[in-house]
């Protein structure tokens, strides 16, 4: 089935630990989205990528960084984790090559920062 | 900065009932919105969008109404259904700095109850 995977579903991690939440998407889209969603905040956007090879900024990206070196692949890095990360992370993409395209998302990576 | 907000944060409807669910949104530039719906541990799904353009678009037991006047945008659902227990959420294109892709601005979620 065509979609987004998200790996790990959930991850229990001590502060200051380095951690890379993996995201795959098999749409052949072009764009790809990391948001952070938390109880009362809706869900904000970290980072985003229009095409492989170029990133960008999103609503809330400090502390967390990106790569997409191919189309399929957007893995978000946070490379010393803090307790106000806690949250859950999803990871979208959509054929923005196209207008009028809407996101599509994974189910998420649960990640609690001690 | 402008974003996009819910009128009520828990809508509790019997089964077979009507549904309406509303947002408010104050980007005046915004010009494309969508609807999705989560359940409990899993991700956003599409429901249902609109450009600015449209002021109805009809779905599957789904309508989405946009309001530009007083910038109001509603979805119903038809006959609701215990499956359409959710939260959902109602979302505005803007455009990130740095051009190109198009981040979504999110409401903060209504919470849809069944009640039998």
């Amino acid at each position: 089935i065509a979609g987004i995977t998200q790996a790990p579903t959930s991850q229990i991690l001590a502060a200051g630990r380095r951690m890379t939440l993996r995201c795959t998407q098999d749409m052949r889209h072009n764009a790809m989205y990391w948001y952070r969603q938390d109880l009362g905040l809706g869900l904000r956007l970290i980072h985003y990528s229009n095409t492989a090879g170029t990133t960008g900024k999103g609503e809330v990206p400090d502390g967390y960084s990106v790569s997409r070196a191919n189309t399929d692949d957007f893995p978000l890095t946070l490379a010393s984790a803090v307790p106000s990360q806690t949250s859950v992370y999803f990871c979208a993409s959509s054929d923005s090559g196209r207008m009028w395209q809407p996101q599509h998302f994974g189910d998420g990576t649960r990640l609690s920062i001690l | 900065g402008e974003s996009v907000g819910l009128h009520l944060p828990t809508l509790s409807v019997q089964e077979g009932d009507n549904s309406i669910i509303n947002c408010a949104y104050s980007n005046s530039a915004s010009d494309y919105f969508i609807w999705y719906k989560q359940e409990s541990g899993k991700g956003p799904q599409f429901i249902i969008d609109i450009r600015s353009n449209m002021d109805k678009r009809q779905g599957q037991r789904v309508t989405v109404l946009l309001n530009k006047t007083v910038k109001h945008l509603s979805l119903q659902i038809a006959a609701t259904q215990p499956g359409d227990s959710a939260v959902y959420f109602c979302a505005e294109n803007v455009m990130y700095s740095g051009g190109g892709a198009d981040g979504l601005t999110f409401g903060k979620g209504t919470h849809l109850i069944i009640q039998p």
